[in-house]
């Protein structure tokens, strides 16, 4: 059974620094893929970016970027230069090949402070 | 463009009434999904369907029910109520091919209170 992981309930963070969010997986299937979504108060789930475990680099989206150690098994989002729009929960997930459900970690509460 | 579609964004419902739920897409995706979401909790898959293939959750509770009468359309039907089934729904779709690589749509969300 796959397992997402988030250890970080909440973030405080100050504007304009960089800020790294964790997520660490659990899947014996060789093939996957984890994506990152970004959930503002209103409640709509924004894809931010994706990461293939048979990708040769890391993905990066603008100021999104995953930094992809598949030997540990983690998918950590880092975003550079932080801004208050940032402030959102965040959630990691991953779905296996063959398997049509997205599976959604804990999520973390960024807070982007002035 | 909106392309995944929920209705209503807010639903306030009587314990015990049955509600239903919409949502749609202009996507033709052939997956679309409905996850139930409590407050600062994950979203928790309660049932998808893969084209008119329905597949339902272990642990999703009889009282919720749901149609896709064609690709565009998706309803989340709950017969009764309770109060807690009070959270945000949300529809999402995807296209699946076989590998693990397509992200899920989200639409907006409708927010259910039971009173």
């Amino acid at each position: 059974a796959q397992k997402i992981t988030q250890t970080q309930p909440g973030m405080f963070v100050q504007e304009k620094e960089a800020v790294t969010l964790d997520c660490t997986y659990d899947t014996s299937d060789p093939s996957y893929g984890l994506f990152w979504y970004k959930q503002p108060s209103s409640g709509e789930m924004i894809f931010l970016i994706y990461q293939g475990s048979y990708d040769q680099q890391n993905a990066t989206e603008g100021r999104y970027s995953l930094n992809f150690q598949k030997a540990r098994k983690s998918a950590n989002l880092v975003i550079s230069a932080s801004q208050l729009g940032d402030s959102a929960m965040y959630f990691c997930a991953m779905r296996e090949p063959g398997a049509q459900k997205l599976v959604f970690g804990q999520g973390t509460r960024l807070t982007i402070n002035p | 463009d909106a392309m995944v579609i929920q209705n209503p964004r807010y639903q306030v419902t009587q314990f015990g009434k049955p509600v239903t739920l919409s949502c749609s897409q202009t996507l033709n995706h052939n997956v679309m999904y409905w996850y139930q979401q409590k407050s600062s909790q994950a979203p928790k898959l309660l049932f998808h369907y893969y084209d008119k293939d329905f597949n339902n959750e272990a642990d999703t509770p009889d009282n919720f029910q749901s149609r896709r009468p064609n690709t565009s359309f998706c309803f989340l039907d709950i017969r009764s109520p309770g109060l807690g089934d009070a959270a945000m729904y949300l529809c999402a779709t995807s296209r699946f091919q076989g590998q693990g690589n397509t992200e899920a749509f989200f639409g907006q969300g409708t927010r259910l209170t039971v009173v």
